[in-house]
């Protein structure tokens, strides 16, 4: 079936630039996904990507596309400690409601 | 008011009580989903609906009841629960049934004991 990985921890330090990896198996994903989630809330929509575009930047967010490979990337550019969070790389393919979703990654940003 | 209201935030109840989870979502979305999220695991899709209809169901336990009175409410109705029940319950919308991002309540954490 469809599976959607994630590396578990990522630590950066204030100021520098995070990256957050996922790499999906569905070749028919059509839009991919980056949440946020913090402590005791729920999943917040950070940016998504259509799976016709290799890159889309949102202030400080930019998300990378290789479709061959089936690598999707979050970057988080002078990552702040409000940064620290969990972040779910999620998919799903046009015409369907059901959203593969990864474990998450735990970023924590060090002072 | 905006967004994807949950209550209750927490919740603990009894393998016997009766009890029910609570979504509004201000948005003006025709889909309304109800996902668990449990440690170290995926996140688990239970229903769905479009259109106050559902239309997943998605192999969960009959000790779990959903209810879709009109497009802006989505309640979950718990009864005999088991401890392994515990973890986070998300509501989510979405603006159609496909083909748009889902937007997430805040959750309620629910402990069975």
């Amino acid at each position: 079936g469809e599976d959607v990985e994630q590396s578990l921890f990522l630590s950066v330090r204030e100021g520098d630039s995070s990256v957050i990896n996922c790499t999906y198996t569905d070749s028919s994903s059509t839009y991919l996904y980056w949440y946020k989630q913090e402590p005791g809330a729920g999943l917040q929509l950070l940016t998504y990507i259509f799976s016709n575009m290799d890159m889309k930047q949102d202030q400080r967010l930019t998300v990378l596309l290789n479709k061959k490979d089936k690598h999707l990337s979050l970057r988080i550019a002078d990552t702040q400690t409000g940064d620290s969070a969990i972040y779910f790389c999620a998919e799903t393919t046009s015409g369907t409601y059901k959203y593969i979703f990864g474990t998450g990654t735990r970023l924590k940003v060090l002072a | 008011e905006t967004g994807v209201t949950q209550t209750p935030r927490h919740l603990v109840m009894g393998m016997t009580n009766k009890k029910s989870l609570k979504c509004e979502q201000h948005l003006g979305h025709n889909a309304m989903y109800w996902y668990k999220q449990s440690a170290k695991k995926p996140l688990e899709l239970m229903f769905v609906y479009s259109l106050e209809e559902r239309v997943e169901n998605n192999s969960v336990p009959s000790r779990f009841s959903p209810e879709c009175p009109n497009s802006s409410h989505l309640f979950l109705h718990l009864h005999t629960l088991q401890p392994e029940d515990s973890a986070l319950y998300l509501c989510a919308s979405s603006q159609d049934l496909a083909n748009s991002p889902l937007h997430f309540g805040n959750g309620t954490r629910l402990t069975v004991t």
